[in-house]
């Protein structure tokens, strides 16, 4: 079964500073990932997805994220993080066909330091 | 353009209660999936619906379970509730699964 690791449940950084985020995944074949944000009370938006092609995929607010199948990882990053990117950010993993459901990693709470 | 409805927000049910919870998918979307997050987690799968038909489940016991209309909207219903019930529940809708959902802001259930 497909299953999704994000190693660090919090994270810190200060404003301007980059960031990463760690995604690691657990599926047989080429998965299809995604990154979704979710501010407090708030539903997931997306900010990103891979199913194929070029590794590096650019999403929205400025975030990236890198597939890596030797790693099985597919990592977050933003170059300079702003105040309003704090929030929850949950990657997740999809089979990519028939059934399609989402797997859910843990979710890391990310806090921007002024 | 609107995009994935939820009703209600906010509900509090008793123990041993039932509750129905109500999605509208964004225009354009027939494919309906309900989430459950629990408090400081990841979203859980519960079911999907496309076409009316249930289309795959995850590991949910048989007190849950949904429809879908021809309009594409989607019920979520939960008998005999549990407190451990209470939760976030998200509904997300697409027309292509592979390209992601996008999900709606979510009913808070509470039981107590």
């Amino acid at each position: 079964a497909q299953s999704v690791t994000q190693p660090d449940i919090h994270i810190t950084v200060s404003e301007g500073a980059s960031l990463e985020l760690r995604c690691n995944y657990s599926y047989g074949a080429t998965p299809y990932l995604f990154w979704y944000v979710q501010s407090p009370g708030q539903g997931l938006q997306l900010l990103l997805k891979y199913f194929s092609g070029d590794t590096l995929v650019q999403g929205i607010k400025g975030f990236e994220a890198e597939f890596k199948r030797s790693q099985s990882s597919f990592n977050l990053r933003k170059p300079s993080v702003h105040w309003s990117d704090a929030a929850e950010y949950f990657c997740a993993v999809s089979e990519g066909n028939a059934g399609n459901m989402l797997t859910f990693g843990g979710g890391t709470r990310l806090m921007v330091k002024p | 353009d609107a995009g994935v409805t939820q009703s209600p927000t906010h509900l509090i049910k008793t123990r041993g209660q039932q509750v129905t919870l109500r999605c509208s998918p964004k225009s354009g979307h027939d494919t309906v999936s309900w989430y459950q997050q629990a408090l400081g987690q990841g979203p859980q799968f519960i079911f999907q619906y496309y076409e009316e038909e249930e289309r795959q489940r995850g590991n949910f016991p048989d007190r849950f379970s949904g429809h879908q209309f021809p309009n594409y909207s989607s019920e979520l219903n939960v008998n005999a509730l549990l407190l451990g019930d209470s939760a976030l529940y998200l509904c997300a809708s697409t027309e292509t699964p592979r390209y992601g959902y996008t999900f709606g802001s979510g009913t808070r259930l509470t039981v107590v």
